[in-house]
């Protein structure tokens, strides 16, 4: 399977724990994206990276919310001191910017719920 | 403010119907608009997007309809088919000029096509 993988794929945690995600982009794409989608809602942008470096970070996400690209490969979410208001699905999508349109592909999410 | 106004909320078509799903934008910056399709606990999936230098795009059973002056955009999925029920997402992005290229979604639409 060659499309975009996320780790785990559920999450279950309590309320202060910190928690972290992981995305593996599609091969060659080196374009990263995170969104985070609630129940009845469309997917709301997080982050995004060119490479390893991270160009835009969206106000939703706190101080308690980090994002990594190390090597311009996978990338990783964390977030400290949950809380109940974090609980959704946290979605990663990448793209090729040698096609003609900035193509998003998404990953199968993250579900988070912190008790 | 909500940038890309979906509707209708949801949608019941009986099988060998017209799906038809509007989208309305209010940033005139935004370059690029595409589909997507999420099944429950599904990421979402790309069917078919647009650039606003065409008013009509045809993939299959899947049609994008767009009104430059009107900021609107629709899908249209002709023979609905049982298996099309999902929630759709429309969403637009500004794809030039060094953007970082994140897409605002809709709130979506849950279509049901009744056998």
């Amino acid at each position: 399977d060659t499309g975009v993988s996320q780790d785990p794929r559920h999450k279950i945690t309590k309320r202060g724990q910190n928690v972290t995600f992981r995305c593996d982009p599609i091969s060659e794409h080196n374009r990263l994206y995170w969104y985070r989608q609630t129940l009845g809602q469309g997917p709301e942008f997080l982050t995004y990276f060119q490479n390893e470096a991270q160009l835009e970070k969206s106000r939703l996400l706190s101080d308690r919310f980090s994002a990594e690209r190390p090597k311009g490969s996978f990338s990783t979410l964390e977030i400290q001191r949950t809380e109940q208001g974090d609980s959704a699905m946290y979605l990663c999508a990448s793209s090729d910017p040698d096609r003609v349109y900035n193509e998003q592909f998404f990953g199968p999410g993250t579900r988070l719920t912190v008790l | 403010q909500q940038q890309v106004k979906q509707s209708p909320q949801s949608l019941i078509v009986q099988k060998g119907g017209i799906s038809i799903i509007n989208c309305a934008y209010e940033n005139t910056a935004f370059d690029y608009f595409p589909w997507y399709q999420q099944f429950p606990g599904k990421g979402p999936a790309l069917l078919i997007a647009i650039r606003p230098d065409v008013s009509e795009k045809k993939e299959g059973r899947f049609t994008i309809s767009f009104n430059k002056s009107a900021k609107q955009f629709s899908l249209h999925i002709m023979d609905s088919q049982p298996g099309d029920s999902a929630t759709y997402f429309c969403a637009a992005s500004k794809d030039s000029g060094g953007s970082n290229y994140k897409l605002t979604f809709g709130k979506g639409t849950l279509l049901t096509v009744n056998p």
